[in-house]
């Protein structure tokens, strides 16, 4: 089976730095993806992690660590629209390569 | 390119009624999923599949059936359905497994969800 940890909530402040931590159990890895959702909203894809290492792509990076089972999303210079949920997903070679979802961290970035 | 459409967007069902969402895609993608997501559960994959006229059970299939008789189609019902199937339901697709992540291609691209209440 798997197991997708992350924390429930978050806040921060515009123009600041957060980091959101994932850690993760599974067989047969494939690749560990991070979403944004905003509230009523589809989930967007922001990045994607296969290699140990930090993936940059503009404000955000997402960095994987397989041994350790960890992964962070990274982002920079806050803006109000950043507050969403942001999902922590990993993809299995098992089950038709679907990804296998956190329960998600609530960001709420203030002023 | 419209990307992932599911239909509807909002259904209200008594218990015991049957409906069918659907998904439809005009991507080419080989893979095809329905989740559910309810508060403080995330995302739940209830059947997916991997090709035309093939189907398979996700976590959570009690209750729901799928067909893809079409490539670009993927219908999820619910034979008679149950208030704890009270959700919001996404579609998703992807090109498959093997492809180069840089390409776009094994990313999933979601519908905008299906909001669906049953009293």
């Amino acid at each position: 089976g798997q197991n997708i940890d992350q924390p429930t909530e978050m806040t921060a402040t515009e123009g600041a730095i957060v980091q959101i931590n994932c850690t993760y159990q599974t067989s047969g890895f494939n690749g560990l993806f991070w979403y944004q959702q905003h509230a009523g909203e589809a989930p967007t894809f922001l990045s994607y992690n296969v290699l140990d290492g930090l993936e940059e792509k503009g404000r955000f990076s997402s960095f994987l660590s397989r041994s350790k089972g960890y992964s962070y999303l990274l982002l920079k210079e806050l803006q109000m629209k950043d507050s969403a949920s942001y999902l922590c997903a990993v993809r299995s070679s098992n089950s038709g390569y679907a990804l296998n979802f956190g329960k998600g961290t609530s960001l709420l970035v203030t002023p | 390119n419209a990307g992932v459409t599911q239909t509807p967007k909002f259904r209200v069902l008594k218990t015991g009624q049957s409906m069918t969402l659907l998904c439809a895609q005009d991507m080419n993608h080989e893979y095809m999923y329905w989740y559910r997501q309810d508060p403080g559960m995330g995302l739940r994959l209830i059947h997916y599949s991997v090709g035309e006229g093939t189907t398979a059970k996700g976590e959570v299939p009690d209750g729901y059936n799928v067909s893809r008789l079409k490539k670009q189609n993927f219908l999820l019902g619910l034979e008679s359905a149950a208030p704890s199937q009270t959700s919001v339901y996404f579609c998703a697709s992807s090109y498959g497994a093997g492809k180069r992540v840089n390409s776009g291609a094994n990313v999933l691209t979601f519908g905008a969800g299906s909001r669906l209440t049953v009293l």
